[in-house]
C-alpha cells in the first residue's frame, strides 16, 4: 500500500526553523518528483517546492526562495523541507505529494500533512 | 507567480449538473499546459480527480468529467451527490517560472 507519512511539524517562532519529513512507502521513491504543497488555515492549496528523482534539480515558489530548501534520500525513501526565517504567513498544513518524473505531471498521491504554527 | 481564477463557491441539487471554471493565461493554460483537478474532501488530504485535462484516475466516478480551451479549463459533475460537498482546485504549470500553479479554490455545496 502507498504511502506519504510527513512528520516534523509544530510550533516555530518567527525567525525560528523547522525540519519537516515526509517517509514513502509502498512505491519506487527514487522514481518520482515530489512536492511540497501548502495550505493555510480555511485558504486553498499553494505549491512549495519540487525536487526531481535524484535530488540534482529543485524549484520553489518565490516565497520559499532563499528560505526554505527541499531534499530528499532515497536510501531512506524520504523527502524533507528545510524551512529557516519562519514568518506567521508560513503558518500552514503542510502536504508532501509525489509525480511523476517530468514537468506539470499530476501529483497522484499526497500525504495526510503535517501542521506547521508561527507564533510569538 | 501566476494563479488561476476560480469561482469561489458553486451549488447544486441533488442529481444536477454543476461546472466549475479554471481561468490561467498564456503563461500557463494557455501556453499548452494540462490541466488537473483535485478534490478536497473537510478535513482530509487532497487526491487527484482529472489529470491531463480530460483524464480520469481508476475510481472516479464518471460522473466527474474535465475539458479544456484556450486558456480555460472546467470540470463538470453531473448526477450531483451529497457526497460530492468538497473544496476543488485545478492546478496547471507556469514554465516561465518552473512552478506549478493551483487555483484559489471552489467551494461546491450540494443543497
Amino acid at each position: 500500500e502507498m504511502q506519504l507519512v510527513e512528520s516534523g511539524g509544530g510550533l516555530a517562532q518567527p525567525g525560528g526553523s523547522l525540519r519537516l519529513s515526509c517517509a514513502a512507502s509502498g512505491f519506487t521513491f527514487s522514481s518520482h518528483w515530489m512536492h511540497w504543497v501548502r495550505q493555510a488555515p480555511g485558504k486553498g492549496l499553494v505549491w512549495v517546492a519540487r525536487i526531481n528523482s535524484d535530488g540534482i534539480s529543485t524549484s520553489y515558489a518565490d516565497f520559499a526562495k532563499g528560505r526554505f530548501t527541499i531534499s530528499r534520500d532515497n536510501a531512506k525513501n524520504t523527502l524533507y523541507l528545510q524551512m529557516s526565517s519562519l514568518r506567521d504567513e508560513d503558518t500552514a498544513v503542510y502536504y508532501c505529494a509525489r509525480s511523476r518524473e517530468g514537468y506539470n505531471f499530476p501529483k497522484n498521491y499526497w500525504g495526510q500533512g503535517t501542521l506547521v504554527t508561527v507564533s510569538a | 507567480q501566476s494563479v488561476l481564477t476560480q469561482p469561489p463557491s458553486v451549488s447544486g441539487a441533488p442529481g444536477q449538473r454543476v461546472t466549475i471554471s479554471c481561468t490561467g493565461t498564456s503563461i500557463d493554460i494557455g501556453a499548452g499546459y494540462d490541466v488537473h483537478w483535485y478534490q478536497q474532501l473537510p478535513g482530509t488530504a487532497p487526491r487527484l480527480l482529472i489529470f491531463g485535462n480530460i483524464n480520469r484516475p481508476s475510481g472516479v466516478p464518471d460522473r466527474f468529467s474535465g475539458s479544456k480551451s484556450g486558456t480555460s479549463a472546467s470540470l463538470a459533475i453531473t448526477g450531483l451527490q451529497a457526497e460530492d460537498e468538497a473544496d476543488y482546485y485545478c492546478q496547471s504549470y507556469d514554465s516561465s517560472l518552473s512552478a506549478s500553479v493551483f487555483g484559489g479554490g471552489t467551494k461546491l455545496t450540494v443543497l
